[in-house]
């Protein structure tokens, strides 16, 4: 089946340092990708759409020089949390939809990585 | 985006089915109706979608009301495996995006 990872699957940073966080498709290609975030006992909520070879499309509310997303494969997708603070610590998630067979039917996620800001 | 209403949460016990329910009063005719779950500290996955008719996977049964105002997620036979968050969510056709609500956490009793 589809495979989506993420590297790394936690981290703990310094406030103000930035952090990346890597999304990779392992066996199928997506030109499309999309970052979540979750607080605890929350639910996902959508950050931005990844777009390979195009600039990523940000929700509303959620800054864009904050969190920088670079599609540079139809494998790779990663986001940069700029300058973290304490209140970005969360779960990002990020999901995948394979190019073949052209379905939007189901985006496969990756195991999301726990980013914890002191 | 169109709203799903789902209870917050659930519980069932081993070996029993389990009836799913969501509410989509404001769905139009085009949005198609996904289910994903989500495991503790994990991404969601994808269990099972539709538009109109009902739908039958290996993992559960998809029933859609004759007016799509509602569906219910059917786990025929829940294991503690099967304990998760369950969200309900509507895609507009064409459209790639999934837009997650509150979702129903589901517990198991063994």
């Amino acid at each position: 089946g589809a495979v989506v990872s993420q590297h790394p699957s936690r981290v703990i940073c310094k406030s103000g340092t930035s952090v990346k966080i890597e999304c990779r498709s392992l066996d199928f290609q997506a030109t499309t990708m999309f970052w979540y975030r979750q607080f605890p006992k929350k639910s996902l909520m959508l950050m931005a759409t990844s777009n390979e070879g195009s600039k990523a499309t940000y929700e509303q509310g959620v800054e864009k020089d904050k969190f920088l997303i670079n599609h540079a494969s139809l494998t790779l997708s990663t986001l940069t949390v700029t300058s973290a603070h304490p209140e970005d610590s969360s779960f990002y998630i990020c999901s995948a939809i394979p190019i073949a067979g052209g379905s939007y039917n189901e985006q496969f996620f990756g195991p999301g990585t726990r980013l914890t800001v002191l | 985006d169109a709203k799903t209403t789902q209870p917050n949460s659930m519980e069932s016990n081993e070996e029993e089915p389990v009836h799913l329910p969501c509410n989509h009063s404001t769905i139009s005719g085009t949005d198609y109706i996904h289910w994903y779950r989500q495991l503790p500290s994990q991404g969601p996955e994808y269990v099972i979608h539709g538009l109109t008719s009902n739908v039958n996977n290996r993992m559960a049964s998809l029933a859609i009301a004759e007016d799509r105002k509602s569906s219910t997620l059917i786990l025929h036979r829940a294991t503690l495996r099967d304990a998760a968050v369950y969200y309900c969510i509507l895609r507009v056709q064409g459209a790639q995006k999934l837009v997650f609500g509150q979702g129903t956490r589901l517990t198991i009793n063994p």
